[in-house]
């Protein structure tokens, strides 16, 4: 799977928007990125993925550039409980892939 | 209604020691899987089943060992617990094992 780089940390203001930036310029065109999220002392809890197109669900946006090299993980409208760790993963969907975590970005949502 | 359920949520032991972390899940996957997040927060995975079939073993000690009865049920059982084993333990499910996984809560073992 290919490697990802994000930054250690973000900090952004109660109600906006979060906007967590990962690069993945090694990404092959089967693999998949993927958006998980690790509250303090919780289960990682996953978010959004997506190939190609943007993404949206009821939790964030997704917004892949054109060659695929980075994408952004978008939190419209953060709240405290918001602060996580945010993990950006690349992977292919196929039978014994796997879930490989890097050190994501912590994000602090202040009030 | 959790999907994912691990317990003991909490366990503390004695070096030496053989515990088990029970995993069920009742999303009706076929893939478990054990993930491990040390004192530095890293989560690696261990292991994973799919079909009750081992198909993910990374280098673990054999002390650790899992055990799948049915494909809800994932089991981690360690014997002789050492203090570098303490640690998080983290079961997860997914439809086949290339699809979107999802965790449990957790489980904390501290050996002392």
């Amino acid at each position: 799977d290919a490697k990802t780089t994000q930054p250690p940390s973000m900090d952004c203001a109660e109600g906006r928007a979060a906007n967590l930036p990962c690069n993945h310029s090694t990404i092959s065109g089967n693999e998949y990125v993927y958006w998980y999220r690790q509250i303090h002392s919780q289960g990682p809890q996953y978010i959004i993925h997506g190939l190609k197109n943007n993404e949206t669900n009821e939790m964030a946006s997704l917004i892949i550039t054109e060659d695929r090299k980075s994408s952004t993980l978008i939190l419209p409208h953060a709240t405290l409980r918001d602060t996580a760790v945010y993990y950006c993963i690349v992977r292919v969907l196929t039978s014994g892939s796997r879930l490989t975590f890097g050190e994501g970005t912590q994000l602090t949502v202040n009030p | 209604d959790t999907a994912v359920s691990q317990t003991p949520k909490y366990l503390v032991t004695q070096m030496g020691n053989d515990k088990s972390i029970k995993c069920e899940q009742n999303l009706g996957h076929d893939t478990m899987y054990w993930y491990k997040q040390d004192s530095k927060k890293f989560l690696k995975i261990m292991f994973s089943y799919n079909n009750k079939e081992l198909i993910i073993n990374e280098t673990v000690p054999n002390r650790f060992s899992p055990k799948s009865p049915d494909k809800a049920h994932l089991n981690l059982h360690i014997n002789s617990l050492e203090l570098g084993d303490s640690a998080v333990y983290f079961c997860a499910s997914s439809w086949d094992s290339g699809n979107t996984i999802y965790f449990g809560e957790g489980s904390w073992l501290t050996v002392v």
